[in-house]
């Protein structure tokens, strides 16, 4: 069965650090997707990943796929209050009548205090 | 553009109730289209995708159903709601394999 796991799944930190959301799966999947989720809200696609060693930045933001590893990671950049919000990764995976699906992780919550 | 709508925005429906919930695309043909469910505080669970009119796959069993009456209309139903049935649905589309667009999202409470 495939899996995709976020860490950590809580996560605090001052304005101006740096961290890393680290996001692992189980399977060969060569294309990663990374989103956002505010409070009472919808998800809002922030990157796509295609191949292995693709990386994308925008603004703090700065994500990296590494698919030996099945790793990506979702790296912020002095971190604003405006970035807290619910992180979500996800893989393709082919469903039951041969079409692409999306396993989403658990998500990471993060908050950013002033 | 495409844009993706999904009505009703609230909903608050007894146990045992029917239920129905619309989404629609525009600006694009053919899409992939996909009902999820999260539950407070939780990740996104796939209910039911489709590739097509009519053509509709269940991930995992339960009470709810899917259809796909248009090309651009995908609808979830219920005969009878369950206290479990709460939570926030999206629906959203994609073109083949590519990137997922959500809707606004349903937040449904069964009382």
């Amino acid at each position: 069965e495939l899996k995709v796991e976020q860490n950590p799944l809580f996560l605090s930190m001052q304005e101006g650090k740096n961290y890393t959301i680290y996001c692992n799966y189980s399977t060969t999947s060569d294309r990663l997707y990374w989103y956002r989720q505010d409070p009472g809200k919808s998800l809002e696609s922030l990157f796509v990943l295609l191949s292995n060693g693709a990386v994308k930045q925008e603004g703090r933001l700065m994500a990296s796929l590494d698919t030996k590893a099945r790793l990506s990671t979702l790296h912020i950049t002095a971190a604003v209050h405006d970035l807290s919000a619910t992180y979500f990764c996800a893989v393709d995976a082919v469903g039951s009548s041969g079409t692409y699906k999306y396993i989403f992780g658990t998500g990471t919550r993060l908050k950013v205090l002033a | 553009s495409q844009t993706i709508h999904q009505w009703p925005a609230t909903l608050v429906q007894p146990v045992g109730s029917p239920l129905s919930l619309e989404c629609t695309v525009e600006g694009t043909s053919n899409p992939n289209l996909y009902w999820y469910r999260q539950a407070a505080g939780r990740g996104l669970q796939l209910l039911f995708y489709s590739v097509g009119i009519g053509q509709i796959s269940s991930e995992v069993p339960q009470n709810l159903s899917a259809s796909r009456p248009q090309d651009r209309q995908f609808i979830l139903s219920s005969k009878k709601l369950l206290l479990s049935d709460s939570g926030f649905y999206l629906c959203a589309w994609s073109v083949g394999a590519d990137t997922q667009y959500f809707g606004p999202g349903t937040r449904l409470t069964v009382l």
